[in-house]
């Protein structure tokens, strides 16, 4: 079964610096690999997804990721943060051999933005 | 358009009772899939519905089940209930069957056991 690790359960920077959110998958066959954001109390919002199309995916917000096969990573990013990016990210993947939508998510990367 | 929609939003119930959680997904979408968040465990899968049918199942006991209704609306069981059923339960619908479509997920009902 797919795994996925976010290296960092909490990342606190400073409004206006760069975002790095870090995700690893396991898997021999490249995923499909998505990118979620979750406000308190509410649901998930999809950032971006990865689908091979391009290495390099452009999410809403301004957050983008980088696709990796070699060290298989999709790390997330995002140049200046704001304030209202604070909140819980997740990396996740859907199976391989899997017909269905079925994700498995990492473990989640709470941001802190400081004034 | 309306987005997912989860009822209740909370809820309270005692060890031992059953409760009964629906999701009524985007239109037009046929897929709809329900996860559990705990602090602990993170986001789990439970099930995955498609056209009536269910398509996946996620490694949790048979007290949970779901099914699907011809209108794509969803409903989950939980019976039973046990203290660690304490979560959010998330519902998310998709307008096809596929690994890459795009997972449109509700707010998520609050489930507490006491």
């Amino acid at each position: 079964a797919q795994s996925v690790t976010q290296l960092g359960s909490h990342v606190s920077v400073s409004e206006g610096a760069l975002v790095l959110l870090r995700c690893n998958y396991s898997s021999s066959v490249p995923p499909y690999l998505f990118w979620y954001v979750q406000y308190p109390n509410q649901g998930l919002q999809l950032l971006l997804k990865y689908t091979s199309a391009a290495t390099l995916v452009k999410g809403i917000n301004g957050f983008e990721a980088e696709f990796k096969k070699s060290e298989t990573s999709f790390h997330l990013t995002k140049p200046s943060a704001h304030m209202s990016d604070a909140a819980e990210y997740f990396c996740a993947v859907s199976e391989p051999h899997n017909a269905g939508n079925m994700l498995t998510f990492g473990g989640g990367t709470r941001l802190m933005v400081k004034p | 358009k309306a987005g997912v929609t989860q009822t209740p939003r909370y809820l309270i119930k005692t060890r031992g009772q059953q409760v009964t959680l629906s999701c009524s997904p985007i239109s037009g979408h046929r897929s709809v899939s329900w996860y559990q968040q705990t602090p602990g465990q993170g986001l789990q899968f439970l099930f995955e519905y498609f056209s009536e049918t269910q398509r996946n199942k996620g490694n949790f006991p048979g007290r949970f089940s779901g099914r699907q209704f011809s209108n794509s609306r969803s409903e989950m069981n939980v019976s039973t209930l046990e203290l660690g059923d304490s979560a959010l339960y998330l519902c998310a619908s998709s307008l096809e069957e596929g690994r890459n479509t795009e997972a449109f997920f509700g707010q998520g009902t609050r489930l507490t056991v006491v």
